[in-house]
C-alpha cells in the first residue's frame, strides 16, 4: 500500500544553517505531494504541495522538489530561523472520486538554536 | 487562512465513560471532515471520514460503534469514543476540507484524550 517515511528527529541546528529534511513516499500512480508544519499548541498548516513529477513547491523560503525517480520530496531550506521550530510532516494524497485521503509521514521535529 | 477548531484541547476521563470531542470549521462550510489519532513518535493515522449528512466512512480496523462520528452541519463534526479505555487514551485530530478546494484540508489543534 501506500506509505510515506521520513527521518527521525530531532534535527537541531543553529540559526541560519541550512535545513534539509528525507521523505521518501511509494504509492502506486501519481500521487500528489505536501509538506505540513505544526508549530506548538496550533493545527497541522499547508506549508507547500508539489502535484507531479519535477514541480516544485515553495513556501516562506522552504521548497521541495517532486522526484519520481527517486519517489523523493526532501524539504529544503537555505538559512533556518529559530521562528521555523516546529514538527514537519510529510504527506501524500492519492484519490479517485474526490476522495483524497492523507497518508502522513511519522513527523520530524525541528529545533532551531539561535 | 481557513480555521479549524477542536473541544476540548485536552479530556482526562475514567474508564468506562464516553467522551464527546468536536471540530467546527470557523470561516468556510465543510462538506468532508477528516478525523485522525496519532500516536507517540507515529504518524496520523486516518479514522474516517465523514460527510455532512450521511454516515462516515470507517478505515479498516477502527470499530464504528467504538468511535461515533456525525456531521450534522457544513461546519461541525463530532466524534464520541464510548466505553473508553486507557488503550484509547491518544491525540485525536480533526481536519476539514473546504468544498471547492479538492485537496487541500485544514486542521485542528488536536485533542490529547487519557483514559484513566
Amino acid at each position: 500500500g501506500n506509505s510515506v517515511t521520513q527521518m527521525e528527529g530531532p534535527v537541531t541546528l543553529s540559526e541560519e544553517a541550512f535545513l534539509t529534511i528525507n521523505c521518501t513516499y511509494t504509492a502506486t500512480g501519481y500521487p500528489s505531494l505536501f509538506w505540513y508544519v505544526q508549530y506548538p499548541g496550533e493545527g497541522l498548516q499547508l506549508l507547500l504541495k508539489a502535484t507531479k513529477a519535477d514541480d516544485k513547491g515553495s513556501n516562506k523560503g522552504f521548497e521541495a522538489t517532486y522526484r519520481k525517480e527517486t519517489t523523493s520530496f526532501h524539504l529544503e531550506k537555505g538559512s533556518v530561523q529559530v521562528s521555523d521550530s516546529a514538527v514537519y510532516f510529510c504527506a501524500l494524497t492519492q484519490g479517485t472520486s474526490g476522495t483524497y485521503k492523507y497518508i502522513f509521514g511519522t513527523g520530524t521535529r525541528l529545533k532551531v538554536l539561535a | 487562512g481557513a480555521v479549524v477548531s477542536q473541544h476540548p484541547s485536552r479530556v482526562i476521563c475514567k474508564s468506562g465513560t464516553s467522551v464527546k470531542i468536536e471540530c467546527r470549521s470557523l470561516d468556510f462550510q465543510a462538506t468532508t471532515m477528516f478525523w485522525y489519532r496519532q500516536f507517540p513518535k507515529k504518524s496520523l493515522m486516518l479514522m474516517a471520514t465523514s460527510n455532512e449528512g450521511s454516515k462516515a466512512t470507517y478505515e479498516q480496523g477502527v470499530e464504528k460503534d467504538k468511535f461515533l462520528i456525525n456531521h450534522a452541519s457544513l461546519t461541525l463534526s463530532t466524534l464520541t469514543v464510548t466505553s473508553a479505555h486507557p488503550e484509547d487514551s491518544s491525540f485525536y485530530i480533526c481536519s476539514a476540507r473546504d468544498g471547492g478546494r479538492k485537496e487541500t484540508q485544514y486542521f485542528g489543534p488536536g485533542t490529547r484524550l487519557l483514559v484513566l
